[in-house]
């Protein structure tokens, strides 16, 4: 199994600029799960969806953030427009039925 | 205010050396995890612990989770160069998401 699957691995952009990330899960996994990581405040959850449906999105910092999952193989995770504060490792993860949560690479981001 | 709170957040040793890890909080948890997370990865998961009082071992390293399921601990036995990394704790609040710790980062050097 290839694992899940995030592009691009690293992304530098100036600030106003449109971001797309992006994620593949494992496949037969119903959950996946978009994490943000910095220095200061650690892994924080933003959105997770069930069955491509988002269930719980409170972690989005604010409205320039935005996340689909058209299907259960693909997800992305929008920012638009960027600001330097929103420079981070941004996470992708998936499971089955809210058990093991496997990670992606992750995606750094550079907002200059 | 962070849930999880973990100590210490650095620690550098020696290879062979004995170390423990803290993960605390206030809040009572369903079940907590730890995982590792190496330069330039993702987190992968270590351990789950759900009962108060359990004690978990995975090769050199013993996990127990606290008996009010408030708490935890990773013992490392004899660490070497490749557990070299930023170690996380998660809780779980019943069926809801993880909340994770900002992380103890360990360098064990030769």
């Amino acid at each position: 199994d290839a694992g899940v699957i995030q592009s691009p691995r690293h992304e530098v952009t100036e600030m106003g600029q449109e971001v797309t990330l992006r994620c593949k899960p494992i496949s037969g996994h119903d959950y996946l799960f978009w994490y943000r990581q910095t220095m200061m405040r650690g892994l924080e959850l933003l959105i997770y969806f069930n069955n491509n449906v988002p269930i719980d999105d409170s972690g989005m910092p604010e409205d320039r953030f935005s996340a689909k999952m058209p299907n259960a193989s693909f997800s992305t995770l929008k920012i638009q427009p960027s600001e330097p504060r929103d420079s981070a490792v941004y996470f992708c993860a998936s499971s089955v039925a809210q058990e093991t949560q496997y990670f992606g690479p992750g995606t750094r981001l550079l907002v200059l | 205010t962070q849930l999880l709170e973990q100590s210490p957040q650095f620690l550098s040793i020696q290879e062979g050396e004995n170390l423990t890890v803290y993960c605390n909080s206030s809040s009572v948890f369903s079940s907590l995890q730890w995982y590792r997370q190496e330069p330039g990865e993702g987190p992968v998961l270590l351990v789950t612990v759900v009962t108060g009082g359990e004690v978990k071992k995975l090769k050199r390293l013993t996990f127990q989770f606290g008996d009010a399921r408030k708490d935890s601990s990773l013992h490392i036995t004899a660490a070497q160069p490749g557990d070299t990394g930023l170690y996380l704790c998660a809780g779980a609040l019943g069926y809801s998401t993880l909340t994770f710790g900002k992380g103890t980062m360990l360098l064990v050097s030769p």
